[in-house]
């Protein structure tokens, strides 16, 4: 029983590239978070999922895209990266009822030059 | 706009001592209070947490208060040990999202 698991750990970017983080899950949860964190910023919620096949907005959705095409798996999208998406990201899940426990991955360290 | 307020930003304590960290939210719609603890390189993990039906939850040394007429609620470490230095995040959920303070960066001292 791996948890949330995060891909890569580590990505440096040019500005204008493009990558995709990779979250998966084997708790077989409902709901599935994405978020970044900066320093003196606390965690901020990019998008969040409530099922396969759904997404929603979260706090600062802008520049990046989400898919979650199997319950397991939530993907990240940065279309054109910039440097202020430099961040740690990390995917969280939790079952599906009212503000159950969310079990966070291991983050994903990225710096765009 | 920070919907859950942190203080302090950074707080060193003597180990045996007491570390207290607060929050505060305006939103009444919040109905659920976890506190996280990150240690460096590592996610976030539940440490403990409240519904705002409760005014005190316990588990071993870690003490979340919670007072909702004043729309506050701390966490209290007793007996702080080297091993808890750590960044605490404070959050609220309503809605499907959880919302997190800027953390509280703990160091005990031995």
């Amino acid at each position: 029983n791996a948890g949330v698991t995060q891909t890569p750990k580590f990505r440096v970017l040019k500005t204008g590239q493009s990558m995709t983080l990779l979250c998966a899950q084997d708790m077989n949860h409902e709901y599935m978070y994405w978020y970044r964190q900066d320093p003196g910023m606390g965690l901020r919620l990019i998008h969040y999922s409530v099922g396969e096949g759904t997404t929603a907005k979260g706090e600062v959705p802008d520049g990046y895209n989400v898919s979650r095409l199997k319950k397991q798996n939530f993907l990240l999208g940065l279309e054109s990266a910039a440097p202020s998406q430099t961040s740690v990201y990390f995917c969280a899940s939790s079952a599906l009822r009212q503000g159950a426990e969310q079990y966070f991955g291991p983050g994903t360290r990225l710096t765009v030059t | 706009q920070q919907q859950v307020k942190q203080s302090p930003q950074s707080l060193i304590v003597q180990k045996g001592g007491i570390s207290i960290i607060n929050c505060a939210y305006e939103n009444t719609a919040f109905d659920y209070f976890p506190w996280y603890q990150q240690f460096p390189g590592k996610g976030p993990a539940l440490l403990i947490a409240i519904r705002p039906d409760v005014s005190e939850k316990k588990e071993g040394r870690f003490t979340i208060s919670f007072n909702k007429s004043a729309k506050q609620f701390s966490l209290h470490i007793m007996d702080s040990q080297p091993g808890d230095s750590a960044t605490y995040f404070c959050a609220a959920f309503t809605g499907n999202q959880f919302y997190f303070g800027t953390g509280t960066s703990l160091t005990v001292i031995p």
